[in-house]
């Protein structure tokens, strides 16, 4: 069965610094690729996708994710974070032609921006 | 406004006892997830239905049962089997059940032990 990690499970920034969070999974087939974030009170939401294509996806809020086949992965980034990205950031996958109808979510990160 | 209503949002069970979760979407989505939300094990699929009258277990299903017999509505039961509950629920909908389509959240139930 397909597996996504998330290896941060907690980070804390400054505003301005410049964030990568991390993120890969296990299936060798061909896959689709999402973020997702979950700001405090709020429900979960989609950042961005990647299906095909570009390999550099951009999203919301000045977001961008990088998909590199060869290493299975599918980091998240952004130059200069601010205070209001202080949230949780899940990564999923759906592995196709698996028979799974459905997106397999990593533990998430949990980003705190300092003001 | 359209999106996905889960009540209540805070449920407490006994011990022995069985107890429903409530998700409506009026999205007209066919697709309907329902995912467990533990700290630091992100969401687990536990049941997802394709379409009404449809549905299959996901990763960790023992302990909780389904229906979906309209489109707009797919209740989740935690029952007795279930040995620890306590666990943040999240209900989902997308437009089909093919894993490409982006999934619509609702805002959760806290369900906790007594």
């Amino acid at each position: 069965a397909q597996s996504v990690s998330q290896h941060n499970h907690h980070v804390i920034l400054s505003e301005a610094a410049s964030l990568e969070l991390g993120c890969n999974y296990s299936y060798g087939g061909t896959v689709n690729l999402f973020w997702y974030v979950q700001y405090p009170g709020q429900h979960l939401q989609l950042l961005l996708k990647y299906f095909s294509g570009d390999p550099l996806v951009k999203g919301i809020k000045g977001f961008e994710a990088e998909f590199i086949k060869s290493k299975f992965s599918f980091n998240l980034r952004k130059p200069s974070v601010q205070w209001s990205d202080t949230a949780e950031y899940f990564c999923a996958v759906n592995a196709k032609n698996t028979g799974r109808r459905a997106l397999t979510f990593g533990s998430g990160t949990r980003l705190q921006v300092q003001p | 406004d359209g999106g996905i209503t889960q009540s209540p949002k805070y449920l407490f069970r006994k011990e022995g006892q069985n107890v429903t979760l409530s998700c409506e979407q009026n999205l007209n989505h066919d697709a309907m997830y329902w995912y467990r939300q533990d700290p630091g094990q992100g969401l687990r699929l536990i049941y997802y239905s394709q379409i009404v009258n449809d549905f299959q277990k996901g990763d960790i299903a023992e302990g909780y049962s389904v229906s979906r017999e309209k489109k707009e509505s797919f209740p989740l039961t935690v029952t007795s089997a279930q040995k620890n509950p306590t666990a943040f629920y999240l209900c989902a909908s997308s437009i089909v059940s093919d894993g490409d389509q982006p999934q619509h959240f609702g805002d959760g139930t806290r369900l906790s032990i007594l």
